[in-house]
């Protein structure tokens, strides 16, 4: 079956580092995929997502390149801020027909930043 | 973006007692809502789909008779926990699409923590 693998956490990194949560897949054709987060007290919030090989998803300095010869989608930024503590979860949908909308997620990890 | 909430967001129960959490999409209507389960450091699971008006489709392996689905409205859904006990003990969250098609973005709620005792 489908399934997301993610690093595991707690991260740690002071202000202004520079971010990597990696995360790889496998699921059967070519599946969407997506980075969510979820601030605390608060529901999961679509980050980013790519829908094809090579696609780059972006927003908020975030980004993550869907890599289909190596099943990975990494997400990065290039310098993190207090406010980017949370909780990052990776996940893939297929796009066929039928019940193959669902979400398969990863684990999560959780990012703090310090000042 | 669309907002989603849930109410309770956190409740105690005895064990064999029910409970039931509210799942509401605020500003727009939700054709389909989800139900996962998350335990601590897991993924989340997903539980069951509802659709407006019809029966919900429970994944493999979750029991239908304990964990009761109504999606009575498009902007309501409820999960009831029948005869608790304390390995149902976790944080659920469910998640809501506008429109027809079931590849709409989904919006979450916050989640609820459901504690057995």
């Amino acid at each position: 079956g489908d399934s997301v693998t993610q690093m595991e956490g707690p991260v740690t990194l002071s202000e202004e580092a520079f971010l990597t949560i990696n995360c790889t897949y496998t699921a059967t054709g070519y599946p969407s995929l997506f980075w969510y987060v979820q601030y605390p007290g608060e529901g999961l919030q679509l980050l980013l997502k790519a829908t094809k090989a090579d696609d780059k998803g972006s927003n908020k300095g975030f980004e993550a390149t869907y890599r289909k010869e190596t099943t990975s989608f990494h997400l990065e930024k290039g310098s993190v801020q207090v406010s980017d503590s949370a909780v990052y979860f990776c996940a893939l949908r297929r796009n066929s027909g039928g019940s193959n909308y669902k979400l398969t997620f990863g684990k999560g990890t959780l990012l703090t930043v310090n000042p | 973006g669309a907002v989603v909430s849930q109410h309770p967001s956190w409740v105690i129960c005895k064990s064999g007692t029910s409970v039931k959490i509210e799942c509401r999409s605020l500003d727009f209507q939700a054709t389909t809502m989800f139900w996962y389960r998350q335990f601590p450091k897991q993924s989340l699971m997903l539980m069951a789909t509802s659709n407006e008006g019809s029966k919900a489709t429970y994944e493999q392996g979750v029991e239908k008779d304990k964990f009761l689905i109504n999606h009575a409205s498009l902007t309501l859904s409820t999960l009831t926990v029948t005869s608790a006990h304390p390995e149902d003990s976790s944080f659920y969250i469910c998640s809501a699409i506008g429109g027809l098609s079931p590849y709409n973005e989904q919006f979450f709620g916050p989640g609820t923590r459901l504690t057995v005792l």
